[in-house]
């Protein structure tokens, strides 16, 4: 079955970056997107980008250039995100999400809650 | 961007009742839409796609409609493990956009 795992919580201060992962299975990893969503605390869900494991090609929401950059290891089947500069305003719950054509979300992750704190 | 605009933000419903969530878009979105549920500390999960498709697994009280720039979610007979948020999301344009979200409740 198709299986979607995050790497665990993180606790990072303010100006430090935070490297995230999500090690797909269950399925051929590079026949689909891989997208990544946020959710801040108590509110609704925001994309932020995604990637195409064949190709490498990223699509991002504007709002979140500069701020993640997403990456691919195919042999490993694992996708991840880095965020930097990291603010306040960056702690929430981060999602990975399975698509394939037409892009909703069939398949997520358990999510990795980052806190930025000093 | 596309606007996601849900309503209501909370609903509270008796047991075996049928709910109704509305969202509509700031432009025609093509049926480029899905619903997903999101049960307290979990991972959203896709409930409906393409508008109206159920997803694998999803219980056949749950169905989606509409076109354009109105689409819903209706809930029949309402059980107590459909508590949750519910979120709709369109994915006919880049970047992708959510719906504020509906709080469901049992009365």
């Amino acid at each position: 079955q198709v299986k979607l795992l995050q790497s665990g919580a993180a606790l990072v201060k303010p100006g430090a970056s935070v490297k995230m992962s999500c090690k797909a299975s269950g399925y051929t990893f590079t026949d689909y997107w891989v997208s990544w969503v946020k959710q801040s605390h108590g509110k609704s869900l925001e994309w932020i980008g995604e990637i195409y494991p064949n190709s490498g090609a990223t699509n991002f929401n504007e709002k979140f250039k500069g701020k993640a950059t997403l990456t691919v290891d195919k042999s490993t089947s694992t996708a991840y995100m880095e965020l930097s500069r990291l603010t306040s305003e960056d702690s929430a719950i981060y999602y990975c999400t399975r698509s394939g054509a037409p892009y909703y979300f069939d398949y997520w992750g358990q999510g990795v809650m980052v806190t930025v704190s000093s | 961007d596309i606007q996601m605009t849900q309503s209501p933000a909370s609903l509270s419903a008796s047991l075996g009742e049928t709910v109704t969530i509305e969202c509509r878009a700031s432009e025609d979105i093509y049926n480029g839409l899905a619903w997903y549920q999101q049960k307290p500390g979990k991972s959203p999960q896709l409930l409906i796609y393409n508008a109206n498709s159920l997803h694998t697994g999803v219980p056949s009280r749950f169905s989606g409609s509409g076109s354009g720039t109105q689409y819903s979610l209706k809930i029949n007979s309402l059980q107590s493990e459909d508590v949750a948020s519910y979120f709709c999301q369109q994915y006919y344009d880049y970047p992708f956009t959510f719906g504020s979200g509906t709080k469901l409740e049992i009365k």
